[in-house]
């Protein structure tokens, strides 16, 4: 089963940068997501990291290394906007369902 | 192309009673995920169908049950209510080429008191 380990709250600045880390145990490995989570909503996906390295998609990129057992989300330019739960989540291999951490919530301010 | 439809968006009722969920996916998405979101846990994981047939099941006592149809429209029923089952519940589906990208509903408030 997986161990989901998440910072709970983090503040940055806006136009800032900010990483939020994530480190998982679990005995297979299906992939890494990430799900942003504004209050009073539904999570939308962000994206997702099967092999090592780093993707990028505009100011947010995410980060796997699959030996250590850690992700990482990176929001640049940072916007007010952006305060939100951030969400990391794992899924061993085979017929197994998609497991959450409990989120970072993320707060921007001015 | 319309989104995930939860109904009702918002629910009370008391200890004992017993409560049905409803979840229409997008169209096209065979797979439906159902998640209990409390403030305390989290997003847990409760069921997953894919062509009516339940894929998954989450660690939830007996009395939390669920089903798909053929149209892929899955409910959610949840007997003997309990103080502690009141949380958000939320549906999602996703697509069979990567069913990680999950695409949550509104979800349904349910509040027993």
């Amino acid at each position: 089963g997986q161990n989901i380990d998440q910072p709970t709250e983090m503040t940055a600045t806006e136009g800032a940068i900010v990483q939020i880390n994530c480190t998982y145990q679990t005995s297979g490995f299906n992939g890494l997501f990430w799900y942003q989570q504004h209050a009073g909503e539904a999570p939308t996906f962000l994206s997702y990291n099967v092999l090592d390295g780093l993707e990028e998609k505009g100011r947010f990129s995410s980060f796997l290394s699959r030996s250590k057992g850690y992700s990482y989300l990176l929001l640049k330019e940072l916007q007010m906007k952006d305060s939100a739960s951030y969400l990391c989540a794992v899924r061993d291999p085979g017929n197994t369902p998609l497991v959450f951490g409990k989120g970072t919530r993320l707060s921007v301010i001015a | 192309k319309a989104g995930v439809t939860q109904t009702p968006r918002y629910l009370i009722k008391t200890r004992g009673q017993q409560v049905t969920l409803s979840c229409s996916p997008i169209s096209g998405h065979r797979s439906v995920s159902w998640y209990q979101q409390t403030p305390g846990q989290g997003l847990q994981f409760l069921f997953e169908y894919f062509s009516e047939t339940q894929r998954n099941k989450g660690n939830f006592p007996g009395r939390f049950s669920g089903r798909q149809f053929s149209n892929s429209r899955s409910e959610m029923n949840v007997s003997t209510l309990e103080l502690g089952d009141s949380a958000l519940y939320l549906c999602a589906s996703s697509p069979e080429s990567l069913r990680e990208k999950l695409f949550f509903g509104s979800g349904t408030q349910l509040s027993v008191l």
